[in-house]
């Protein structure tokens, strides 16, 4: 079964409006969390990586203040898309992982985001 | 940059052959990961290979490591129409706390 939940799985939103997509991890404590995006017939880029309690690191190229990411606790991390255009329309997939570094990285099922 | 490179970019045989698509990367890793994708839809993990390790298996997937020229395989036996995905390979770098991911080849299994 699912390691990795989203919610939600799709979203429509205006122009201008913040959007909040939830990444749970069932069943385990995930020390690290990531964000990734996913254009049409692409590759998943990655976003941020987030540890519980700390800030999130952020890839280069990626606005912190437009993209906020909250890792709370260590089942729930949160991405805010904050003002959002309609490039930011997009897959949004978010994966956790286990501090043991031997273990693979499971992934949810992707939210899509579509700005209009 | 530190992504993969996957070949072939896009791959159709027919049910019942083997495909196989390979990846390469730049610099050293802890462990190799292989994803498939399914059209609109999450990543599900198929095999993780650590570094030390140059062969596994999972039923008709069979993948292979070497770290001497920083590739891996994905090969999949006798397959299926329900095969039909994007597969992406994706490496987990020593000093690096997080998973990089190739371009992906899209794999079409013709009935």
């Amino acid at each position: 079964g699912a390691v990795v939940s989203q919610h939600p799985s799709w979203v429509i939103c205006k122009s201008g409006t913040s959007v909040k997509i939830e990444c749970r991890s069932l069943d385990f404590q995930a020390t690290t969390m990531f964000w990734y995006r996913q254009f049409p017939k692409q590759s998943l880029m990655l976003m941020a990586t987030s540890n519980e309690g700390s800030k999130a690191t952020y890839e280069q190229g990626v606005e912190k203040d437009k993209f906020l990411i909250n890792h709370a606790s260590l089942t729930l991390s949160t991405l805010t898309v904050t003002s959002a255009h309609p490039e930011d329309s997009s897959f949004y997939i978010c994966s956790a992982r286990w501090l043991d570094l031997r273990m693979p990285q499971y992934f949810g099922p992707g939210t899509r985001l579509l700005v209009l | 940059s530190q992504q993969g490179e996957e070949d072939p970019q896009a791959l159709s045989i027919q049910e019942g052959e083997n495909a196989t698509m390979n990846c390469s990367y730049k610099t050293s890793i802890n462990n190799l990961q292989w994803y498939r994708q399914n059209s609109g839809r999450g990543l599900v993990h198929l095999i993780l290979i650590r570094s030390n390790e140059r062969e596994k298996h999972s039923g008709r997937l069979r993948v292979t490591l070497d770290t001497s020229k920083k590739s891996s395989s994905l090969l999949i036996t006798a397959s299926r129409a329900a095969d039909t995905a994007s597969y992406f390979c994706a490496t987990d770098f020593q000093g690096a706390q997080k998973l990089v991911f190739g371009q992906g080849t899209r794999l079409t299994i013709n009935p």
